[in-house]
């Protein structure tokens, strides 16, 4: 079964805070791994990619991977009001180009 | 915004009839993948086209069918439409590292 999960949430932080998202994944051998951010009613957008244990660090967004776990996290530093969106992690799973999440909806308070 | 344009924006059916939505993929990217996704739900995938070909499928019935064409647009076909499949269908384009683009979907109701 290709499942990857995700809390539901929500999740509040105050502006200025660190938010931090995880996800598990269901399949070993799976590769590549992707955070969208979907605003409501607007389709996904990619905001990382990552392909390697450990961390990568884009602005203001980290993404964490760690394969003997089957973890994901997505950090998101100096939070905004903007960043309040659903986040997505998606992972590819054989065949499949990518397995979603149900998403995480995040909400930063001014 | 991606360079990944799908039409209509909305759409309304009634159950049984047939629909066609269209995908033009972003700029030097030859692989196209439609999602399905339900209201509060993460999308699921419905099936992958590469140099015309299908290159994969989800867990969808085979009244969902495709098409790619040679400029690397696709086409997701839906026939006998059923209520359940009132969802955002969203079109994704990308090269071969599978990092996905995706369009700002079609919404179809189906009444």
């Amino acid at each position: 079964q290709k499942e990857v999960e995700q809390n539901s949430g929500p999740l509040s932080v105050p502006e200025g805070a660190i938010a931090s998202l995880n996800c598990t994944y269901s399949d070993r051998g799976s590769q590549s791994f992707f955070w969208y951010r979907q605003y409501s009613g607007k389709s996904p957008e990619l905001i990382m990619s990552i392909y390697s244990n450990g961390d990568k660090e884009d602005g203001r967004f980290t993404a964490q991977l760690n394969k003997a776990s089957q973890y994901v996290s997505l950090l998101i530093r100096d939070s905004q009001p903007s960043d309040s969106a659903t986040y997505l992690c998606a992972v590819t799973m054989g065949n499949t180009p990518l397995v979603f999440g149900k998403g995480t909806r995040l909400s930063v308070i001014a | 915004e991606t360079g990944v344009t799908q039409s209509p924006t909305h759409l309304i059916k009634t159950r049984g009839q047939q629909v066609t939505l269209r995908c033009s993929s972003q700029s030097g990217h030859n692989t196209v993948s439609w999602y399905q996704q339900a209201l509060g739900q993460g999308p699921q995938f419905i099936f992958q086209y590469y140099r015309e070909e299908e290159n994969g499928r989800g867990n969808f019935p085979p009244r969902f069918s495709g098409l790619q064409f040679p400029n690397y647009s696709s086409e997701l076909n839906v026939n006998a439409l059923e209520l359940d499949d009132s969802a955002l269908y969203l079109c994704a384009s990308s090269t071969w590292d599978n990092e996905q683009y995706f369009g700002p979907g079609t919404r179809l109701t189906v009444t």
